[in-house]
Protein backbone atom coordinates (compact mmCIF):
# COMPACT_ATOMS: atom_id res chain seq x y z
CA UNK A 1 0.00 0.00 0.00
CA UNK A 2 1.10 3.69 1.11
CA UNK A 3 5.34 3.68 0.79
CA UNK A 4 6.60 5.89 3.55
CA UNK A 5 9.31 5.31 5.94
CA UNK A 6 10.45 6.63 9.46
CA UNK A 7 13.99 6.13 10.65
CA UNK A 8 14.89 5.53 13.41
CA UNK A 9 11.36 4.15 15.10
CA UNK A 10 12.43 4.36 18.38
CA UNK A 11 15.62 6.94 20.26
CA UNK A 12 16.32 8.14 23.00
CA UNK A 13 19.04 10.79 23.30
CA UNK A 14 20.48 12.86 26.17
CA UNK A 15 19.96 17.46 26.06
CA UNK A 16 21.93 19.31 23.88
CA UNK A 17 22.28 16.39 20.65
CA UNK A 18 21.89 16.63 17.78
CA UNK A 19 19.37 14.91 15.81
CA UNK A 20 18.15 14.27 12.49
CA UNK A 21 14.66 11.80 12.01
CA UNK A 22 14.53 10.33 8.66
CA UNK A 23 11.65 10.28 5.90
CA UNK A 24 11.10 8.98 2.86
CA UNK A 25 8.76 7.99 0.76
CA UNK A 26 8.40 5.62 -2.91
CA UNK A 27 5.43 7.03 -4.21
CA UNK A 28 6.55 10.08 -6.07
CA UNK A 29 4.37 12.14 -3.69
CA UNK A 30 5.32 16.10 -4.14
CA UNK A 31 3.72 17.44 -0.61
CA UNK A 32 4.87 15.93 2.87
CA UNK A 33 4.47 16.80 5.75
CA UNK A 34 5.57 16.40 9.56
CA UNK A 35 3.41 16.32 12.83
CA UNK A 36 4.22 15.77 16.23
CA UNK A 37 1.59 14.26 18.28
CA UNK A 38 1.52 13.40 22.32
CA UNK A 39 -0.96 10.51 23.86
CA UNK A 40 -4.25 12.36 24.27
CA UNK A 41 -3.12 15.13 22.10
CA UNK A 42 -4.21 16.37 18.44
CA UNK A 43 -1.71 15.84 15.60
CA UNK A 44 -0.20 19.14 15.08
CA UNK A 45 1.60 20.19 11.68
CA UNK A 46 5.12 21.61 12.16
CA UNK A 47 6.53 21.49 8.70
CA UNK A 48 5.19 20.86 5.14
CA UNK A 49 6.64 21.19 1.64
CA UNK A 50 5.16 20.97 -1.64
CA UNK A 51 8.42 19.93 -3.81
CA UNK A 52 11.94 20.24 -4.27
CA UNK A 53 13.60 23.80 -2.07
CA UNK A 54 9.84 24.22 -0.78
CA UNK A 55 9.37 24.11 2.53
CA UNK A 56 7.21 26.06 5.32
CA UNK A 57 6.79 26.08 8.92
CA UNK A 58 3.52 24.22 10.18
CA UNK A 59 1.00 25.45 12.76
CA UNK A 60 2.78 24.73 15.68
CA UNK A 61 6.09 26.63 16.72
CA UNK A 62 8.75 23.99 16.83
CA UNK A 63 12.30 24.31 16.71
CA UNK A 64 13.37 22.05 14.75
CA UNK A 65 14.10 22.61 10.51
CA UNK A 66 13.51 20.72 7.62
CA UNK A 67 15.35 20.15 4.17
CA UNK A 68 13.68 19.11 0.17
CA UNK A 69 16.61 18.50 -1.66
CA UNK A 70 14.90 14.80 -3.24
CA UNK A 71 11.02 14.45 -4.09
CA UNK A 72 11.18 10.84 -1.59
CA UNK A 73 13.51 12.44 1.17
CA UNK A 74 12.16 14.70 4.18
CA UNK A 75 14.32 14.85 6.77
CA UNK A 76 13.56 16.50 10.14
CA UNK A 77 16.75 17.89 12.42
CA UNK A 78 17.08 19.22 16.19
CA UNK A 79 19.80 21.00 16.35
CA UNK A 80 19.89 20.65 19.95
CA UNK A 81 17.58 18.31 21.84
CA UNK A 82 15.76 19.21 25.05
CA UNK A 83 13.44 17.28 27.10
CA UNK A 84 10.23 19.41 25.94
CA UNK A 85 11.10 17.60 22.44
CA UNK A 86 9.93 14.47 24.09
CA UNK A 87 6.85 13.14 21.95
CA UNK A 88 5.75 11.40 18.84
CA UNK A 89 7.57 12.71 14.74
CA UNK A 90 4.65 11.72 12.24
CA UNK A 91 5.93 12.04 8.51
CA UNK A 92 3.02 12.19 5.61
CA UNK A 93 2.55 12.83 1.96
CA UNK A 94 0.18 13.18 -0.86
CA UNK A 95 0.10 13.71 -4.15
CA UNK A 96 0.08 16.96 -5.51
CA UNK A 97 -2.92 17.93 -8.33
CA UNK A 98 -6.79 19.61 -8.56
CA UNK A 99 -7.79 15.74 -8.50
CA UNK A 100 -6.12 14.87 -5.04
CA UNK A 101 -7.09 18.32 -2.99
CA UNK A 102 -9.33 15.80 -0.42
CA UNK A 103 -6.90 12.38 -0.84
CA UNK A 104 -6.12 11.29 2.72
CA UNK A 105 -2.50 11.38 4.02
CA UNK A 106 -0.19 8.36 3.64
CA UNK A 107 1.74 8.09 7.32
CA UNK A 108 4.82 6.70 8.07
CA UNK A 109 5.01 4.49 11.68
CA UNK A 110 6.50 7.32 13.34
CA UNK A 111 9.61 7.93 14.96
CA UNK A 112 9.07 7.77 19.16
CA UNK A 113 11.72 10.31 20.28
CA UNK A 114 12.58 10.81 24.16
CA UNK A 115 15.11 13.36 25.43
CA UNK A 116 16.48 12.57 29.09
CA UNK B 1 -9.23 27.40 20.30
CA UNK B 2 -9.47 23.87 19.38
CA UNK B 3 -12.12 24.23 16.20
CA UNK B 4 -12.20 20.55 15.99
CA UNK B 5 -13.23 18.43 19.34
CA UNK B 6 -13.53 14.84 20.08
CA UNK B 7 -14.70 15.23 23.73
CA UNK B 8 -14.40 11.27 24.16
CA UNK B 9 -10.86 10.46 24.98
CA UNK B 10 -12.00 6.63 25.35
CA UNK B 11 -15.18 4.67 24.41
CA UNK B 12 -15.70 0.73 25.77
CA UNK B 13 -17.80 -1.43 23.53
CA UNK B 14 -19.39 -5.08 23.14
CA UNK B 15 -17.67 -7.03 20.42
CA UNK B 16 -20.48 -7.40 17.86
CA UNK B 17 -22.20 -4.33 18.84
CA UNK B 18 -22.29 -0.71 17.34
CA UNK B 19 -19.66 1.41 18.11
CA UNK B 20 -20.48 5.20 17.78
CA UNK B 21 -17.65 8.04 17.85
CA UNK B 22 -18.40 12.02 17.84
CA UNK B 23 -16.72 14.85 16.43
CA UNK B 24 -17.91 18.10 16.71
CA UNK B 25 -16.30 21.39 14.93
CA UNK B 26 -16.59 25.00 15.33
CA UNK B 27 -15.61 26.34 12.04
CA UNK B 28 -18.49 26.75 9.57
CA UNK B 29 -16.23 26.91 6.42
CA UNK B 30 -14.67 23.71 6.69
CA UNK B 31 -15.72 21.49 3.72
CA UNK B 32 -14.43 18.44 3.85
CA UNK B 33 -14.31 15.35 7.26
CA UNK B 34 -12.14 12.58 7.17
CA UNK B 35 -11.63 9.26 9.86
CA UNK B 36 -8.23 8.17 10.87
CA UNK B 37 -7.56 5.45 12.56
CA UNK B 38 -4.15 4.67 14.78
CA UNK B 39 -2.65 1.67 16.44
CA UNK B 40 0.43 2.10 19.15
CA UNK B 41 3.52 2.53 17.53
CA UNK B 42 2.11 3.40 14.35
CA UNK B 43 1.18 5.93 12.14
CA UNK B 44 -2.65 6.98 11.40
CA UNK B 45 -4.25 4.96 8.99
CA UNK B 46 -7.43 6.60 6.63
CA UNK B 47 -10.51 4.89 7.60
CA UNK B 48 -13.98 7.10 5.90
CA UNK B 49 -14.27 10.88 4.74
CA UNK B 50 -17.28 12.71 3.92
CA UNK B 51 -17.60 16.07 1.73
CA UNK B 52 -19.90 19.21 3.13
CA UNK B 53 -22.62 18.44 -0.11
CA UNK B 54 -23.31 14.99 1.36
CA UNK B 55 -25.12 13.82 4.92
CA UNK B 56 -23.94 10.26 4.97
CA UNK B 57 -20.95 7.65 3.53
CA UNK B 58 -21.14 4.40 3.95
CA UNK B 59 -17.65 1.70 3.35
CA UNK B 60 -18.50 -1.94 4.78
CA UNK B 61 -18.74 -1.72 8.31
CA UNK B 62 -18.27 2.20 8.74
CA UNK B 63 -20.70 4.60 8.34
CA UNK B 64 -20.12 8.57 8.52
CA UNK B 65 -22.70 11.09 9.40
CA UNK B 66 -23.03 14.88 9.14
CA UNK B 67 -25.14 16.93 10.81
CA UNK B 68 -23.95 20.55 9.19
CA UNK B 69 -26.56 22.99 11.65
CA UNK B 70 -25.29 21.05 14.30
CA UNK B 71 -21.52 21.30 13.60
CA UNK B 72 -21.33 17.56 14.06
CA UNK B 73 -20.21 14.32 12.75
CA UNK B 74 -20.20 10.84 14.21
CA UNK B 75 -18.62 7.25 12.77
CA UNK B 76 -20.51 4.23 13.03
CA UNK B 77 -18.42 0.82 13.02
CA UNK B 78 -21.27 -2.32 12.84
CA UNK B 79 -21.04 -4.66 14.20
CA UNK B 80 -17.52 -3.68 16.26
CA UNK B 81 -14.44 -6.47 16.14
CA UNK B 82 -11.83 -7.16 18.61
CA UNK B 83 -9.10 -5.16 15.35
CA UNK B 84 -11.08 -1.80 16.10
CA UNK B 85 -9.52 -1.70 19.44
CA UNK B 86 -7.87 1.85 18.65
CA UNK B 87 -7.57 5.34 18.79
CA UNK B 88 -9.78 7.10 16.20
CA UNK B 89 -8.83 10.79 15.05
CA UNK B 90 -11.44 13.07 12.94
CA UNK B 91 -9.74 15.39 10.88
CA UNK B 92 -11.42 18.68 8.76
CA UNK B 93 -10.22 20.78 5.97
CA UNK B 94 -11.58 23.45 3.93
CA UNK B 95 -10.90 25.02 0.53
CA UNK B 96 -9.22 28.71 1.75
CA UNK B 97 -6.78 26.33 4.28
CA UNK B 98 -4.89 24.71 0.91
CA UNK B 99 -6.72 21.65 2.54
CA UNK B 100 -4.47 21.79 5.64
CA UNK B 101 -6.20 19.45 7.85
CA UNK B 102 -7.51 20.72 11.72
CA UNK B 103 -7.24 17.26 13.75
CA UNK B 104 -9.10 16.22 16.83
CA UNK B 105 -7.64 14.62 19.87
CA UNK B 106 -8.57 11.58 19.20
CA UNK B 107 -11.05 8.57 20.74
CA UNK B 108 -9.81 5.29 22.51
CA UNK B 109 -12.10 2.83 21.24
CA UNK B 110 -11.47 -0.14 23.09
CA UNK B 111 -14.03 -3.66 22.14
CA UNK B 112 -14.68 -5.66 24.62
CA UNK B 113 -14.76 -9.84 23.74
Amino acid sequence: EADIYQTPRYLVIGTGKKITLECSQTMGHDKMYWYQQDPGMELHLIHYSYGVNSTEKGDLSSESTVSRIRTEHFPLTLESARPSHTSQYLCASKPTGAQFYNSPLHFGNGTRLTVT
Amino acid sequence: DQQVKQNSPSLSVQEGRISILNCDYTNSMFDYFLWYKKYPAEGPTFLISISSIKDKNEDGRFTVFLNKSAKHLSLHIVPSQPGDSAVYFCAASYTDSNYQLIWGAGTKLIIKP
